[in-house]
């Protein structure tokens, strides 16, 4: 089964930066790659889907990239707010959605 | 309006007993999902049902028992609750089965054994 691994388990920035989160997996390339974003005591929300064909996917503020080559695929928030601080969590699909562990986003005003 | 709702949002219970958790989906989905999220905040899939039938069942121990009366609805009951299974668990559902559209969770049930 896919071992996926998100950068680092806290990143904080300042409001206006950039964010850019990591999802590495060690198997095959999924034909699909998602993105959620999880609050505190809340059910992740789904933010974007890529697949294995597209490069980039944009998204108002988000964009995602999909390198298979690299086994990689990379998050990023522009101009981030506070209000983008969150949880977020990158998902493989093979029969079924597997889970990174998240990476938590602090962005300071 | 609601998408995916569960009750209880929160279950204190003794170890031992049965509990059991409910969840309901007004999006018209065909497949519905139970995770698991521990601590350490790591999402599980534990079972997934296509339009009432079973399709993925990851390995759960068989004190854990899913039921779909209907496509919109998906309970889990759990039975002789052990310390180990506090957790958060979440339903989920989806429009298809292959893990390849987004799928709508609920807002979660944190159980608590103690």
């Amino acid at each position: 089964s896919q071992k996926i691994e998100q950068n680092s388990e806290a990143l904080n920035i300042q409001e206006g930066k950039t964010a850019t989160l990591t999802c590495n997996y060690t198997n095959y390339s999924p034909a699909y790659l998602q993105w959620y974003r999880q609050d505190p005591g809340r059910g992740p929300v789904f933010l974007l889907l890529i697949r294995e064909n597209e490069k980039e996917k944009r998204k108002e503020r988000l964009k995602v990239t999909f390198d298979t080559t690299l086994k990689q695929s990379l998050f990023h928030i522009t101009a981030s707010q506070p209000a983008d601080s969150a949880t977020y969590l990158c998902a493989l699909n093979d029969y079924k959605l597997s889970f990174g562990a998240g990476t938590t986003v602090t962005v300071r005003a | 309006d609601t998408a995916v709702s569960q009750t209880p949002k929160y279950l204190v219970t003794q170890m031992g007993n049965d509990k059991s958790i409910k969840c309901e989906q007004n999006l018209g989905h065909d497949t519905m999902y139970w995770y698991k999220q521990d601590s350490k905040k790591f999402l599980k899939i534990m079972f997934s049902y296509n339009n009432k039938e079973l399709i993925i069942n990851e390995t759960v121990p068989n004190r854990f028992s899913p039921k779909s009366p209907d496509k919109a609805h998906l309970n889990l009951h759990i039975n002789s609750l052990e310390l180990g299974d506090s957790a958060v668990y979440f339903c989920a559902s989806s429009r298809t089965s292959g893990g390849d559209g987004e799928q709508f969770f609920g807002p979660g049930t944190r159980l608590t054994v103690l």
